[in-house]
């Protein structure tokens, strides 16, 4: 199975600040990608899809390049409810989801 | 959205025992999928269930070890066979989002496994 890799963290930033996460993708056929987020001991929610043309959902920010395989994920005027792990996630061929391992964000007041 | 239900929510078992973890879905779904997630590892697909055949295994998965139920289109179940300390995981169940695209997935809560 291909690779997804992801900065493991964390990331300590205080509320407020703008942080950004990348990921990186092996598989250069690779078609759907999106960010989850995973709360401690809960199971994962999808938090947004990622398109070619990048997206916006309030506070987030998603962006891929094709041309460098990795995906990245911007969040603006961090908020304490939003540490989490998040999971970069591609999808390789079907419904294979192959999930990168998370990066673990904690804001601080 | 579908609603998940996964029980048993968490379990500590003996070494050389089985559990079955079941998972109802409060509608119809086509695809479901069975998720493992070992301490600081990404999800791995363990495999897909499929209504009214055998369950389809990903890579280093077998039936003998992960044998799957799905006689329904809301019901599946997953057991973890003569399980040894190396199964202890939280094993997710999943069903793809209606409406959301495809691929994209909305997990139960999870049944996390302590095999001593």
């Amino acid at each position: 199975r291909k690779e997804v890799e992801q900065d493991p963290g964390p990331f300590n930033v205080p509320e407020g600040a703008t942080v950004a996460f990348n990921c990186t993708y092996s598989n250069s056929a690779s078609q759907s990608f999106f960010w989850y987020r995973q709360d401690c001991r809960k199971e994962p929610k999808l938090l947004m899809s990622v398109y070619s043309s990048g997206n916006e959902d309030g506070r987030f920010t998603a962006q891929l390049n094709r041309a460098s395989q990795y995906i990245s994920l911007l969040i603006r005027d961090s908020k304490l409810s939003d540490s989490a792990t998040y999971l970069c996630v591609v999808n390789d061929a079907g419904y294979a989801l192959n999930f990168g391992k998370g990066t673990s964000l904690l804001v601080t007041p | 959205s579908a609603v998940i239900s996964q029980k048993p929510s968490r379990d500590i078992c003996q070494r050389g025992t089985s559990l079955t973890i079941q998972c109802q879905v409060d509608s119809q779904v086509t695809m479901m999928f069975w998720y493992r997630q070992q301490p600081g590892q990404s999800l791995t697909l363990i495999a897909t269930a499929n209504q009214g055949s055998e369950a389809t295994y990903e890579s280093g998965f077998v039936i003998d070890k992960f044998p799957i139920s799905r006689p329904n289109l809301t019901f599946s179940t997953l057991t973890v066979s003569n399980m040894s300390p190396e199964d202890s995981s939280i094993y997710l169940c999943s069903v793809e989002l209606t409406g959301a695209g495809a691929n994209v997935l909305t997990f139960g809560a999870g049944s996390r496994l302590t095999v001593l």
